[in-house]
C-alpha cells in the first residue's frame, strides 16, 4: 500500500523568505505526485504536479517542486513568500496512473508572518 | 475556480438522518471521484466513478452510495448520518492527463 507523509505539521516564516515543505511517499509501482494548496474555508487548489519528465517541476504562484526517485521524495519550494502564502499544503500521489486515487499526506500549515 | 462546481455549500442535519450531496465535474471530464476531509482522518478518498460506472472503491462506508448519471454528474448519498460523519466533503474531475481538480467541497454538520 502507498503512503505520503508530510514531516512538518506547522510551518513558521517570515514574508520574503524562502521556505520548503518535505514529502515522502512510499510505493512499490510508479507514482505520479502532486502538490495542492487548501486556503482558509476554500476547496484544494492543484499546484504542481510530477507525471513524467523533467524532475524539476514549476507550478503556480511561484513554487516549484523536485522529484527524487532515490530518495522518494518530492519536496515544495518558493524563494520568496508572500503573506498570501498562508494556506494548509497536500501532498498527494497517485500509484499506477494518474488518473488513480490519490493518496495525500496529513497537510503542512504555513503561517507567513509580517 | 475549477471548474467542479458542489452543492451544497453547507448541510446541517441531525443524527439517523440521510443527506445528498451533488457534484458536477468539469466540462468533458468523465471521471468523478469523491474524498472525506476530517480533522482525525484527514483527506480520504471514498469512490470513484468514470462515465457512469463504479472504477475504484476507498474507505467508503456501508452507509453511503454514490451514482454517476448520463450527464456525468455524480451524487454521493450518506444514511443513517452519525456524529462522525460530519467532515469536509470534495469531489474532483480528472484531466486530460488524470490530474485532479477538486470543487469547493460541501461542509456536513450532523448534530
Amino acid at each position: 500500500a502507498q503512503s505520503v507523509t508530510q514531516l512538518d505539521s506547522q510551518v513558521p516564516v517570515f514574508e520574503e523568505a524562502p521556505v520548503e515543505l518535505r514529502c515522502n511517499y512510499s510505493s512499490s509501482v510508479s507514482v505520479y505526485l502532486f502538490w495542492y494548496v487548501q486556503y482558509p474555508n476554500q476547496g484544494l487548489q492543484l499546484l504542481l504536479k510530477y507525471l513524467s519528465g523533467s524532475t524539476l517541476v514549476k507550478g503556480i504562484n511561484g513554487f516549484e517542486a523536485e522529484f527524487n526517485k532515490s530518495q522518494t521524495s518530492f519536496h515544495l519550494r518558493k524563494p520568496s513568500v508572500h503573506i498570501s502564502d498562508t494556506a494548509e499544503y497536500f501532498c498527494a500521489v497517485a500509484q499506477g496512473a494518474a488518473g488513480n486515487k490519490l493518496t495525500f499526506g496529513g497537510g503542512t500549515r504555513v503561517l507567513v508572518k509580517p | 475556480d475549477s471548474g467542479v462546481t458542489q452543492t451544497p455549500k453547507h448541510l446541517i442535519t441531525a443524527t439517523g438522518q440521510r443527506v445528498t450531496l451533488r457534484c458536477s465535474p468539469r466540462s468533458g471530464d468523465l471521471s468523478v471521484y469523491w474524498y472525506q476531509q476530517s480533522l482525525d482522518q484527514g483527506l480520504q478518498f471514498l469512490i470513484q466513478y468514470y462515465n457512469g460506472e463504479e472504477r475504484a472503491k476507498g474507505n467508503i462506508l456501508e452507509r453511503f452510495s454514490a451514482q454517476q448519471f448520463p450527464d456525468l454528474h455524480s451524487e454521493l448519498n450518506l444514511s443513517s448520518l452519525e456524529l462522525g460523519d460530519s467532515a469536509l466533503y470534495f469531489c474532483a474531475s480528472s484531466g486530460p492527463r488524470g490530474e485532479q481538480y477538486f470543487g469547493p467541497g460541501t461542509r456536513l454538520t450532523v448534530t
